[in-house]
């Protein structure tokens, strides 16, 4: 299988708690994005890689909440003291740099606090 | 600032009947427009895209979309509905001159196809 990978696909976790989620890109892809999804809405954008460097920020992503891309191949997301509002599904998407190419989606990692 | 609206949260349709799914965008330069489809704790699949020329496009599974610059509109259409294609799909935008591929979501419009 060649798409976007992510995992965990489910965490459940205690508010306060720390977690982290995974994802491994599309292999010739050099760009990464972290989105957000809550029930019942679209998807909203929280940050995107190009390569290792993290070009942009959504003001979504409080500073409880880092992403890194160390080698510019997988990227992590993770969420520190996390609370119920945490509570969503993460999804990551990878594209090429060049042209006007859409966002490959993985199937996303459910995160529920209780 | 780019954004995208989809005004209705819910199309029921019997199979076999025409679908639509409305989207209308607003982005300061040219915009390309996207549609998705999500299944039920899948990720989201891409469907057709709009970047320029014809303003007909058409892609996966049957849909096709028709841009109408001038109504700032992307509409999402079937001409045949199957029942395999209730699911939830979403229209995106991106401003032509932003830098990287960040695309913005509408809500989200859950399609019902019914026997």
């Amino acid at each position: 299988d060649t798409g976007v990978s992510q995992n965990p696909r489910h965490k459940i976790t205690k508010r306060g708690q720390n977690v982290t989620f995974r994802c491994d890109p599309i292999s010739e892809h050099n760009r990464l994005y972290w989105y957000r999804q809550t029930l019942g809405q679209g998807p909203e954008f929280l940050t995107y890689f190009q390569n290792e460097a993290q070009l942009e920020k959504s003001r979504l992503l409080s500073d409880r909440f880092s992403a890194e891309r160390p080698k510019g191949s997988f990227s992590t997301l993770e969420i520190q003291r996390t609370e119920q509002g945490d509570s969503a599904m993460y999804l990551c998407a990878s594209s090429r740099r060049e042209g006007t190419g859409e966002l490959f989606f993985g199937e996303g990692s459910r995160l529920t606090v209780l | 600032a780019q954004s995208v609206a989809q005004p209705e949260d819910q199309v029921n349709v019997a199979e076999g009947n025409p679908l639509t799914v409305k989207c209308t965008y607003s982005v300061s330069g040219n915009p390309y427009l996207f549609w998705y489809v999500q299944y039920p704790n899948r990720g989201l699949q891409f469907l057709l895209k709009y970047i320029t020329g014809d303003n007909l496009v058409k892609g996966s599974y049957g849909f096709e979309a028709e841009f109408n610059k001038s109504q700032t509109s992307f509409h999402l259409k079937k001409p045949s509905a199957l029942v395999s294609d209730s699911a939830l799909y979403f229209c995106a935008v991106r401003d032509s001159r932003a830098a990287g591929n960040k695309l913005t979501f509408g809500g989200g419009t859950r399609v019902l196809v019914k026997p």
